[in-house]
């Protein structure tokens, strides 16, 4: 069974930093690209990065560029989104999600959720 | 960037009766187009992708249809458990994939 753990996120200050982590089981990790995905509170779904699967590609949302940095470690099963300079607007549950491995951009797993709060 | 338009923000629909939710994009997307449902306080599950096929384990009644801008998923006779708040997404033109708003389906 595939899955998805989110962990990491809190409550930050604004400025402040936070890595969220994923730990995926049930397939191999290391075959797939993966993504994360944020929604704000009572909002819709938003792209936040995505990472192939051997990390030579990454890409972000404008509003994260140059704050965020997504990575893997394909030994563990892991991915990482490291946040920096964390604004009001990052509020967030934070998803990871996998790209289906069909070579398109379709979004066939996804975690729980973790829950980033930015407010002084 | 894509613009991806939902509509209705809400749609209210009896237990039974069909719901179609519209989907349309700001530049043609062809056929790379996909539907999700969420629940409330659950994560998001794929329905449908390549704008009519349906993703594994979704029932018969969820169908979608269309081609460049203008998308339709169908749920043909609702059932209990398909009220969620649904969105359409394009992964034609990338970085970024954008979702849809959504459209929350709710009990008439």
């Amino acid at each position: 069974e595939v899955q998805l753990v989110e962990s990491g996120g809190g409550l930050v200050q604004p400025g402040g930093s936070l890595r969220l982590s994923c730990a995926a089981s049930g397939f191999t990790f290391s075959n797939y690209r993966m993504n994360w995905v944020r929604q704000a509170p009572g909002k819709g779904l938003e792209w936040v990065s995505f990472i192939t699967s051997s990390s030579n590609t990454i890409y972000y949302v404008d509003s994260v560029k140059g704050r965020f940095t997504i990575s893997r470690d394909n030994a563990n099963n892991l991915l990482y989104l490291q946040m920096t300079s964390l604004r009001d607007e990052d509020t967030a549950v934070y998803y990871c999600a996998r790209d289906d491995g069909s070579g398109y951009r379709r979004l066939d797993y996804w975690g729980q959720g973790t829950l980033v709060t930015v407010s002084s | 960037e894509i613009v991806m338009t939902q509509s209705p923000a809400t749609l209210s629909v009896s237990l039974g009766e069909r719901a179609t939710l519209s989907c349309r994009a700001s530049q043609s997307v062809s056929s790379n187009l996909a539907w999700y449902q969420q629940k409330p306080g659950q994560t998001p599950r794929l329905l449908i992708y390549g704008a009519s096929t349906r993703a594994t384990g979704i029932p018969a009644r969820f169908s979608g249809s269309g081609s460049g801008t203008e998308f339709t998923l169908t749920i043909s006779s609702l059932q209990s458990e398909d009220f969620a708040v649904y969105y359409c997404q394009q992964y034609n033109n990338w970085p970024p994939i954008t979702f849809g708003q959504g459209t929350r389906l709710e009990i008439k």
